[in-house]
């Protein structure tokens, strides 16, 4: 099965700087990769995904690059806001299975400080 | 709006009690799956259903149990053989069971023992 490898497990920045957060995976079939952010007491939301077709994608402050020959993925937040803090999930499919599930990193607390 | 409703917010259990936890989505998803959630561990999945009547067990199920009676609902019910049941449960949702899509999640269900 899929293995997925997140890393820092903690980031500290000051507002205004940029956080750029890692992840590895195993299964070089795996062809989506998604990020999610959680605030304290709240489920993970999607914030930005990308398919294997494509080496980056933006979204505003946010981005995802992809390396699929080194099978590493990033998550980019530029510009860092107190709003940002929160944690940060990686994941990547079971492609192996036909049930959709996903093997999640296991996550980043992201502070940012005023 | 859609989304997945997880009910209880919290929950306390006694020592040797059945509790069941709730979730209902109006997405029209066919697959749904429930996760546990230890701080530093990330997400661990206990059981998904791909379709209505049909679930299977995830990578830590044991002392838990699941129904699928209807496509827009899946408790977990968390029993008493579940000797840590302190964490977080999150509920969650796909489209499909096709891989390359995001998750959607509730906001989970604090399970705590008295």
């Amino acid at each position: 099965g899929e293995n997925v490898e997140q890393h820092p497990s903690t980031l500290s920045v000051q507002e205004g700087d940029s956080a750029v957060i890692k992840c590895t995976y195993s299964d070089s079939a795996s062809n989506y990769f998604p990020w999610y952010k959680q605030e304290l007491g709240k489920g993970p939301q999607l914030i930005i995904d990308i398919r294997s077709n494509v080496g980056e994608k933006k979204d505003q402050r946010i981005a995802v690059t992809l390396n699929k020959t080194a099978k590493h993925f990033s998550l980019h937040i530029t510009e860092t806001q107190p709003e940002d803090s929160a944690v940060y999930f990686c994941a990547a499919p079971n492609p192996d299975t036909n049930a959709g599930k996903s093997t999640f990193g296991d996550g980043t607390t992201l502070t940012v400080k005023p | 709006d859609g989304g997945i409703t997880q009910s209880p917010k919290y929950l306390f259990r006694k020592e040797g009690q059945n509790v069941t936890l709730s979730c209902e989505q109006n997405l029209n998803h066919d697959a749904m799956y429930w996760y546990r959630q230890d701080p530093g561990q990330g997400l661990r999945l206990i059981y998904y259903s791909q379709i209505v009547n049909d679930f299977q067990k995830g990578d830590i199920a044991e002392g838990y149990s699941v129904s699928r009676e209807k496509k827009e609902s899946f408790p977990l019910t968390v029993t008493s053989a579940q000797k840590n049941p302190t964490a977080f449960y999150l509920c969650a949702s796909t489209l499909s069971t096709v891989s390359n899509q995001p998750q959607h999640f509730g906001d989970g269900t604090r399970l705590s023992i008295l």
